[in-house]
């Protein structure tokens, strides 16, 4: 079975923390992908890779940046958190042969 | 117009009845199709790829119609489990990787 690992169920930070959200795939899959999903606003795309070193910004990614130094794992980091990214974290790797994206549990941030 | 639509929700339903989420895809470039299921405050979950013949899981049936942009699900005997919610998704071919997911119908199952 895939495994998709993310570093914390929960987190809270204040206000302009730097904050770290690792994500680690055990499948060697190449891509990878970091969501946030909002209550009536769905999944939103913040960043993917597809290479290690690679990165591709989705449709979000302003106030994040992300890192990928290892083909498992997959960081997103925001450099100066606000209340406005209290969200639900998710991030998936898909393979390139078939698209299905497999999903980490998710890391609830609430920045106060 | 959403690129990825699919019927608002919520679906209220009794154990066994029989229910059928629709949903339509703006981009004919649109390359491959799926539906995930998310449970309450959890990740989205693979329940089964479409492909154009039509595919059966099960209870599960999905549909896909290229020439009118619209996928379907079908659940039949629908259980308490069931109760989700239901993304549709669909993955553009643009010469770059674009996955584009729908709102979700939320499906509640009642004894």
């Amino acid at each position: 079975d895939v495994k998709v690992t993310q570093s914390s169920r929960y987190l809270v930070k204040r206000t302009g923390e730097k904050v770290f959200l690792e994500c680690v795939q055990d499948m060697d899959h190449e891509n990878m992908f970091w969501y946030r999903q909002d209550p009536g606003l769905g999944l939103r795309l913040i960043y993917f890779s597809y290479d290690v070193k690679m990165k591709e910004k989705g449709d979000i990614p302003e106030g994040y940046s992300v890192s990928r130094e290892k083909k498992e794992r997959f960081s997103l980091i925001l450099e100066s958190a606000s209340t406005n990214q209290t969200s639900m974290y998710l991030c998936a790797s898909t393979p390139w042969t078939t698209y299905e994206q497999y999903f980490g549990p998710g890391t609830r941030l609430t920045v106060t | 117009r959403k690129e990825v639509e699919q019927d608002p929700g919520p679906f209220n339903v009794p154990e066994g009845a029989t229910v059928a989420f629709n949903c339509t895809y703006s981009n004919s470039a649109s390359q491959s199709f799926f539906w995930y299921r998310q449970d309450c405050r959890k990740e989205p979950k693979l329940l089964m790829s479409v492909y154009s013949s039509g595919n059966e899981d099960g209870r599960f049936t999905a549909q896909l119609n290229r020439a009118s942009q619209y996928i379907s699900l079908l659940i039949r005997d629908s259980k308490l489990s069931d109760s989700a919610t239901y993304l549709c998704v669909v993955n553009l071919n643009t010469g770059g990787f674009k996955t584009i997911f729908g709102a979700g119908t939320r499906l509640f199952v009642k004894a």
